[in-house]
C-alpha cells in the first residue's frame, strides 16, 4: 500500500464545475496536509495546507480533511482551463522532516 | 521578495560523472530540502537540512550528498551518474522551527539529463 494515494486521472471536467479531487494517506500519526499545482514542465506551487479535521476555504479552493477516514480533498469551484495541471497532495508526519507526496491527479477544464 | 532559487535550470551529463546543484533558500527561511521528481510520479525527499544540519535523509543512495551554508543557501551533489538520476531536482525551503511545520515552498527546479 503507497503511503499516500491518488487518482492519476485524467479527471475531465467542464468549464465553471466543480473538480473534486481526493487523496488518502496510510501512517495515522499524519499531522500536515498540502494540496500543490504542477503544471507541465514546471514546479510545484503550493495551493493550500490544512491541520484540522474539517474545511478550509480560500477562494475557489476548499480542503478539506478527516484524519479518522485518513482522507483529504480538494474542490476546486468554478474551474478554469487554466487549473488544468496536475495536482499534488502531500502529508507529514510527527516527528519527521519528510513531505510524502502521492503520484498527482491529472486534471483537465473543458472550455 | 525572490522567491527560491535554484541553479543550473537544465543540464546534460554522462553516466559516471558528478553534478552540483545549488539552491537559495526565500529569505528569512533557514531550512532547505531536495527532493526529486522523476516523470509521472510525485516528489521524492532526499534531504532536509536545518540550520546548516543534516535533519532527515530519504532513501537514496551515499552517492547523493548535500550541504548548507552559513548564508542558508544549499548545494545537492550527486556522484558517479546513472541514466536512472536523470529527473527534475527541486529545492524547497521552509519557515520550519521546531514547533512549526512548515510549508514548503519550491525552485523552479534543476533538470538533469544523464546519457
Amino acid at each position: 500500500q503507497k503511503e499516500v494515494e491518488q487518482n492519476s486521472g485524467p479527471l475531465s471536467v467542464p468549464e465553471g464545475a466543480i473538480a473534486s479531487l481526493n487523496c488518502t494517506y496510510s501512517d495515522r500519526v499524519s499531522q500536515s496536509f498540502f494540496w500543490y499545482r504542477q503544471y507541465s514542465g514546471k514546479s510545484p506551487e503550493l495551493i493550500m495546507s490544512i491541520y484540522s479535521n474539517g474545511d478550509k476555504e480560500d477562494g475557489r479552493f476548499t480542503a478539506q480533511l478527516n484524519k479518522a477516514s485518513q482522507y483529504v480533498s480538494l474542490l476546486i469551484r468554478d474551474s478554469q482551463p487554466s487549473d488544468s495541471a496536475t495536482y499534488l497532495c502531500a502529508v507529514k508526519s510527527s516527528g519527521t522532516y519528510k513531505y510524502i507526496f502521492g503520484t498527482g491527479t491529472r486534471l483537465k477544464v473543458l472550455a | 521578495d525572490a522567491g527560491v532559487t535554484q541553479s543550473p535550470t537544465h543540464l546534460i551529463k554522462t553516466r559516471g560523472q558528478h553534478v552540483t546543484l545549488r539552491c537559495s533558500p526565500i529569505s528569512g527561511h533557514k531550512s532547505v530540502s531536495w527532493y526529486q521528481q522523476v516523470l509521472g510520479q510525485g516528489p521524492q525527499f532526499i534531504f532536509q537540512y536545518y540550520e546548516k544540519e543534516e535533519r532527515g535523509r530519504g532513501n537514496f543512495p551515499d552517492r547523493f550528498s548535500a550541504r548548507q551554508f552559513p548564508n542558508y543557501s544549499s548545494e545537492l551533489n550527486v556522484n558517479a551518474l546513472l541514466l536512472g538520476d536523470s529527473a527534475l531536482y527541486l529545492c524547497a525551503s521552509s519557515y520550519f522551527t521546531a514547533g512549526n511545520t512548515g510549508e514548503l515552498f519550491f525552485g523552479e527546479g534543476s533538470r538533469l539529463t544523464v546519457l
